[in-house]
């Protein structure tokens, strides 16, 4: 089974440039998180997709993060335009629906996101 | 809102020895789960162990052990016999059993060294 896949690995921007993240979960999971580290702090959720709905989008920062999941299946998420405090690793997880298989959820590598 | 600490932002183990890594949680809910993630160095993120709440026995995998004290709030990981790939960064999380998919809440990790 493919894990989850994260594009780029790095990315370095100036701000006020766009970037789009770009996240595949593992096929067949209906659940896809997005989730932020800045440098030396917590993780931290930013939002959740179930299939191509945003079920919990609680935890974006501002209207300058953009989410899509079309289809249900792979997602994206565009910072625009990025800020300097918008430096951190940026992980993807997904999960089973609820009741299928364990409550676990599975992390991509990042995307580490430098602004400039 | 639920909070995840770990207070021990670095730690330091020899081969062969065990190791606790702390972890403490503030939450009003009585039905949810606990985890501890690893991450080695430039490697993906991959799950330890987990416990339910509602289960008393402390979960167990190999040489992964968690003294979970829901009275307490407290969630500690133990890892015995240590050995050199198991350093890397370790995260404790939260998340709320709502019968469906819901967010998890980290701490701020604790990096390991395992030393020779």
């Amino acid at each position: 089974e493919a894990g989850v896949t994260q594009f780029p690995s790095h990315s370095v921007i100036e701000k006020g440039q766009t970037v789009t993240l770009r996240c595949d979960p593992i096929s067949g999971h209906d659940n896809l998180y997005w989730y932020r580290r800045v440098m030396g702090k917590e993780i931290k959720f930013l939002l959740h997709f179930v299939k191509e709905s945003k079920q919990d989008e609680s935890g974006m920062p501002n209207n300058r993060f953009l989410a899509e999941r079309t289809g249900g299946t792979y997602s994206t998420l565009k910072v625009q335009p990025a800020e300097l405090e918008d430096s951190g690793v940026y992980f993807c997880a997904s999960s089973h629906f609820p009741g299928l298989g364990s409550p676990e959820q599975y992390f991509g590598p990042g995307t580490r996101l430098t602004v400039t | 809102a639920q909070t995840v600490t770990q207070s021990q932002p670095e730690m330091s183990v020899q081969e062969a020895e065990t190791v606790t890594l702390s972890c403490t949680y503030d939450t009003s809910e009585s039905d949810y789960y606990l985890f501890w993630y690893k991450q080695p160095p430039s490697r993906q993120m991959i799950l330890v162990i987990r416990q339910e709440a509602y289960k008393q026995q402390n979960a167990t995998e190999n040489r992964f052990s968690v003294n979970f004290q829901k009275a307490a709030k407290s969630f500690s990981l133990k890892i015995s016999d240590s050995q050199l790939g198991d350093a890397a960064m370790y995260f404790c999380a939260y998340r709320l059993n709502t019968g469906t998919a819901s967010k998890l809440t980290f701490g701020t990790g604790t990096r390991l060294q395992v030393t020779l």
